[in-house]
């Protein structure tokens, strides 16, 4: 069955400081799709980063890189130079080859201090 | 990306009745899907809607309580049917964009007294 794992509920980062979250998944599949998503208090979902499992480089938009380690089945993302503004829930997604279904974890509350 | 709208933001409703939450995308998509956040919960797939046939629903949603219509390629309701106070949730529309990932819409916020 497949699973997306996040195990850290909360998470505290000093602004300026970088952040690691974690995400590790489960599949069978050769061939899936992670994805990192914000959800700030307004509730809507904002795409910040994908990951294919064929990339053979980490993905990076901006302040966002992820952290892809296949072997260990790992897809952590790391937020540089934090900022106020990222304090949010942070929602760790798959998509498995041949479906548009996504599988999301738990997500990771994130709390950057001033 | 697409750019999505969900009407209303948010509502308080009495159990018993019902809510139609509407989802409007500025371009014509295959495919889009309705979530529920519980609170404090992740993100769980209610159903997917294709234009010109009937959606299809996840184990645990069944059309009689979560009917969905999808008219066109740009638009799709969700309704919330005798909403009990468990059915207090977000309600976020997404369609599929560049590299299969799917873009939210802002949400509903329901809450059921």
């Amino acid at each position: 069955a497949q699973k997306i794992t996040q195990t850290q509920p909360g998470m505290f980062v000093q602004e300026k400081e970088a952040v690691t979250l974690d995400c590790t998944y489960d599949t069978s599949d050769q061939s899936y799709g992670l994805f990192w998503y914000k959800q700030p208090s307004s509730g809507e979902m904002i795409f910040l980063i994908y990951q294919g499992s064929y990339d053979e480089q980490n993905a990076t938009e901006g302040r966002y890189s992820l952290n892809f380690q296949k072997a260990r089945k790992s897809a952590n993302l790391v937020i540089s130079a934090s900022q106020l503004g990222d304090s949010a829930m942070y929602f760790c997604a798959m998509r498995s080859s041949g479906t548009y279904k996504y599988i999301f974890g738990t997500g990771t509350r994130l709390k950057v201090l001033a | 990306s697409a750019v999505i709208s969900q009407k209303p933001s948010r509502d308080i409703c009495q159990r018993g009745t019902s809510l139609t939450i509407q989802c409007q995308v500025d371009s014509q998509v295959t495919m889009m899907f309705w979530y529920r956040q519980q609170p404090g919960q992740s993100l769980t797939l209610i159903a997917t809607a294709n234009q010109g046939s009937e959606a299809t629903y996840e184990s645990g949603f069944v059309i009689d309580k979560f009917p969905i219509s999808r008219p066109n390629l740009t638009f799709s309701t969700l309704t919330v049917s005798n909403m009990s106070p468990e059915d207090s949730s977000i309600y976020l529309c997404s369609v599929v964009g560049e590299e299969e990932t799917q873009y939210f819409g802002p949400g509903t916020r329901l809450l059921v007294l």
